[in-house]
């Protein structure tokens, strides 16, 4: 089973950039795909968007369009998020997690994050 | 607002069962497979139920899961105080185009 260990905290101003990293270890990078999920203060949880590393593909949330850059390094088997642009509302718990997903057909039949890593602080202020 | 609604709390005392509700649309559990995931305040979520009613190994068979037309649900029987949690439940939404996930449920254990 993969294990994710993230980076550590970060304290950011508004409209600077920040970026999470994700390594991973327990199996084949190639073989997985993650998700980056995010959580605000005593919020719920926010899909942010996923890659899978073996193909290169991305897929972003609508409401991170133009500000969130997801990639993958198969040389140091980590994913990384980097959010730019950041706001005060952006302050939140970043979660990497492993994607287990299946389609037969034109149906998902398997979508869910089996592994999370342990989270990352991200806080905003000026 | 989150796209799926679940109750914002819900509560037990040892040994009873409790049911959390969770409700969409067409365009997401009405098409989609469902997962919840549950998570004790200052750790990270943990998968609990996969596509509907799966358990993942080792998670206990007090936990179950549901799905019928655009709503699910999470079943707890035989109420644990290790059960006291957030819980989410979670799908892909067609229209979104994304994955979604409902606002989260509290349950406390009386």
């Amino acid at each position: 089973q993969v294990q994710l260990v993230q980076s550590g905290a970060e304290v950011k101003e508004p409209g600077s950039s920040v970026k999470v990293s994700c390594k991973a270890s327990g199996g084949s990078f190639n073989s997985y795909a993650f998700a980056w999920v995010r959580q605000a203060p005593g919020r719920g949880l926010e899909w942010m968007g996923g890659i899978v590393p073996i193909f290169g593909t991305t897929d972003y949330a609508q409401n991170f369009q133009g500000r969130l850059t997801i990639t993958a390094d198969e040389s140091t088997t980590t994913t990384s998020v980097d959010l730019s642009s950041l706001r005060t509302e952006d302050t939140a718990v970043y979660y990497c997690a492993n994607v287990i997903f299946e389609k037969r057909g034109p149906t998902v039949t398997k979508l869910y994050f089996d592994f999370w890593g342990q989270g990352t602080l991200v806080t905003v202020s000026s | 607002q989150s796209v799926l609604t679940q109750p914002p709390s819900a509560s037990g005392t040892p040994g009873q069962s409790v049911t959390i509700s969770c409700s969409g649309s067409s365009s997401s559990i009405g098409s989609n497979v469902v997962n919840w995931y549950q998570q004790v305040p200052g750790t990270a979520p943990k998968l609990l139920i996969y596509t509907n009613d799966q358990r993942p190994s080792g998670v206990p068979d007090r936990f179950s899961g549901s799905k019928s037309g655009t709503s699910a649900s999470l079943a707890i029987s035989g109420l644990q105080s290790e059960d006291e949690a957030d819980y989410f439940c979670s799908t892909w939404d067609d229209s979104l185009v994304g994955v979604v996930f409902g606002g989260g449920t509290k349950l406390t254990v009386l």
